[in-house]
Parts: structure tokens; sequence; C-alpha cells
């Protein structure tokens, strides 16, 4: 299986200022047919997982642009260009590559 | 409006056995793969299985293979998971999310969870 991994694995964060969270596949997520299925997910307290960043790059509708995907291969980043309150949670990276589909373990993100 | 509604978690003994399902409404579910995914309690996400639009194909965790089967009923717009044999680390809550293959709508919409308890 791909194993996704995620760092850090806490993040105290400042309202205003940019954060970032890495995430390494053990190989390559790049598929056949040109494509990388990485996914970025968000998890608020309490709530279901929801999609922010598909294939890599591409935001999903309703996201703030605040959040932006890049990387290629086996290295990936999420970054918020300046964080605000409500981006508090646990953010997830997936993998849909390569069966079984997996997810990195989680990036808390918190208040500092 | 996508809605995914999730069903059937509850209490079971080990060994015992739960038939989740998913409602879904707002786009023609024959035109998607789909999923199921758990969280236990206070973890991360876990991929549990995907089934083709058709269900001519299906895919699981080794953790769950020979004991869970996924299942839809497309004219019923819906979906399932038959989990037999259960353990209690299958304790989760079990999410539908839309898509499983390798497209853009893979997980774009999720449910909102049903839980499971797998305890004596």
């Amino acid at each position: 299986d791909v194993v996704m991994t995620q760092s850090p694995l806490s993040l105290p964060v400042t309202l205003g200022q940019p954060a970032s969270i890495s995430c390494r596949s053990s190989q390559s997520l790049v598929y056949s047919d040109g494509n990388t299925y990485l996914n970025w997910f968000q998890q608020r307290p309490g709530q279901s997982p929801r999609r922010l960043i598909y294939k890599v790059s591409n935001r999903d509708s309703g996201v703030p642009d605040r959040f932006s995907g890049s990387g290629s291969g086996t290295d990936f980043t999420l970054k918020i260009s300046r964080v605000e309150a409500e981006d508090v949670g646990v953010y997830y990276c997936m993998q849909h590559t390569h069966w079984p589909f997996t997810f990195g373990p989680g990036t808390k993100v918190d208040m500092k | 409006e996508v809605q995914l509604v999730e069903s059937g978690g509850g209490l079971v003994q080990p060994g015992g056995s739960l038939r989740l399902s998913c409602a879904v409404s707002g786009f023609t579910l024959g035109s998607y793969w789909m999923s199921w995914v758990r969280q236990a309690p206070g973890k991360g996400l876990e991929w549990v299985a995907n089934i083709k639009e058709g269900g001519s194909e299906k895919y699981y965790v080794d953790s769950v293979k020979g004991r869970f089967t996924i299942s839809r009923d497309n004219a019923k717009n819906s979906l399932y998971l038959q989990m037999n044999t259960l353990r209690v680390e299958d304790t989760a809550v079990y999410y539908c999310a839309r898509g499983g293959g390798r497209d853009v709508y893979t997980s774009d919409y999720w449910g909102q969870g049903t839980l499971v308890t797998v305890s004596s």
C-alpha cells in the first residue's frame, strides 16, 4: 500500500499569517493517464471531511483562494496564505492513484 | 443540491453483523463510483471500499476483505455496506462519499456519517 506521511502533525498558527503542510507518498502518484490523483481535505471539529483541493492544485468550488495546493511525484504541499479563525481543524492528504486509496495521518491546525 | 445520508449504524456485539445504507440525491448515482470511508474515534480517515458505477468492480482495504461487502442499487439511489464478523477495531464513524475512481469527483461530497460501535 502507498504510505502517506504529513508534516507537521500539529501546526499552531497565528491569524493572518501563512501556514504550510507537507505531504509525501511512498511512491509516485502519477498515474498512467498522466494525472496525479492527490486530494486535500479539511475536517473541522464535529464535521464531515470537506474536499479543498483535487488533482494536486485544483481548488474546489467555494473554497477560499487563500488555500492552494502544489507539488508533483511524491512531494506535495497545502498552503494557506493568511490563516483565518475558521481554518482551525485537521487537514488530510489522500491519494487515489493506487489501490487501496490511502490518507495521510492528518495535521491538526489550531490557533497559537 | 447533492446530499448523501447514511443510516444503519448502532451498537453490535463482536462477531455480529450490520448493514449500512447511504441514500443519495441531487445527482445520478449510476454515473459515479461510490465509496465508504471510516474514522475510528479520535483517529484519522481510512478508505474502506469502492464500487464502480454499475457495480462490476469493487475494492476493499485488506482489513475488511472477506467480511464487508459493498453494493449499490442505482434505481433506488442507494449505496450499501454489509458488515459481517464485526470486530472491536471496526468501531468508527462510517461515511459514504461520492466518487472512488481515478477522476475529479472522488470524495467531492460526503455524508454526515453513521456511528458503528462494536462492543460486548
